[in-house]
């Protein structure tokens, strides 16, 4: 089946460290998303990547970095240089045609990151 | 500032009843509205999604309609069913750059 796989599902960060966190998708999307999702906040979008080898900041990038080396994977490290890394991180990817407002993204379930 | 605003904040209602949720906007220019379903702990998933010129789309047991001269959307629930508890999410996309603003969302639960 194609979709999006986020892991590990539970992550637990020690003050200091810096963690990365998995996506992989096999739907052949060209664009890829990193959003956080905190209590009563809508998500909030800290990176996307329209094309292999090149990526753009979000709204909320600092603390955070990407890669994105494989059309499929798109990880996120949370440095040690975000303050409140604690929140529920989405994965996303959509196809890009600008043209085609219809576009549909795909979201993975989720990676649930605590500070310890 | 581009902004969308969901109401109500949480709502429940009994099983097989229905319900109405709504999504007032202010993202401009505009290019599309979606409604996703996002289960505790999981990923949303979409419902429907509407351009700007329709003003209706159905999925299941699911309607969205949308106004857009008063940029207002509403998310419709036919005969709800426990499994339909979660949050509802409205999201509105404005053209080029793939920019999406999310809403709150609902939060909804369904009680016997």
């Amino acid at each position: 089946d194609g979709g999006i796989t986020q892991s590990p599902k539970y992550l637990f960060r020690k003050e200091g460290q810096n963690v990365t966190l998995s996506c992989e998708q096999n739907l052949n999307h060209d664009a890829m998303y990193w959003y956080r999702q905190d209590p009563g906040q809508g998500l909030r979008l800290i990176y996307y990547s329209q094309i292999v080898n090149d990526f753009q900041k979000g709204d909320i990038a600092e603390g955070y970095s990407v890669s994105r080396e494989k059309k499929e994977s798109f990880p996120l490290t949370v440095t040690s240089a975000q303050k409140n890394p604690t929140a529920f991180y989405l994965c996303a990817s959509s196809i890009v045609r600008i043209e085609d407002a219809n576009y549909g993204y795909t979201f993975g379930s989720g990676t649930r990151l605590t500070v310890v | 500032k581009n902004q969308v605003e969901q109401s109500p904040q949480s709502l429940i209602i009994l099983e097989g009843k229905n319900c109405t949720l709504q999504c007032n906007y202010t993202v401009s220019p505009f290019s599309n509205l979606r409604w996703y379903k996002q289960d505790t702990g999981r990923g949303p998933v979409s419902l429907t999604i509407m351009t700007f010129s329709e003003n209706t789309k159905s999925n299941g047991r699911y309607t969205a309609t949308l106004d857009a001269d008063t940029k207002q959307s509403s998310l419709h629930i036919t005969a709800s069913q426990l499994s339909d508890s979660a949050s509802y999410i409205c999201v509105v996309s404005a053209p080029l750059r793939n920019k999406l603003t999310f809403g709150t969302g609902t939060q909804l639960k369904v009680e016997l």
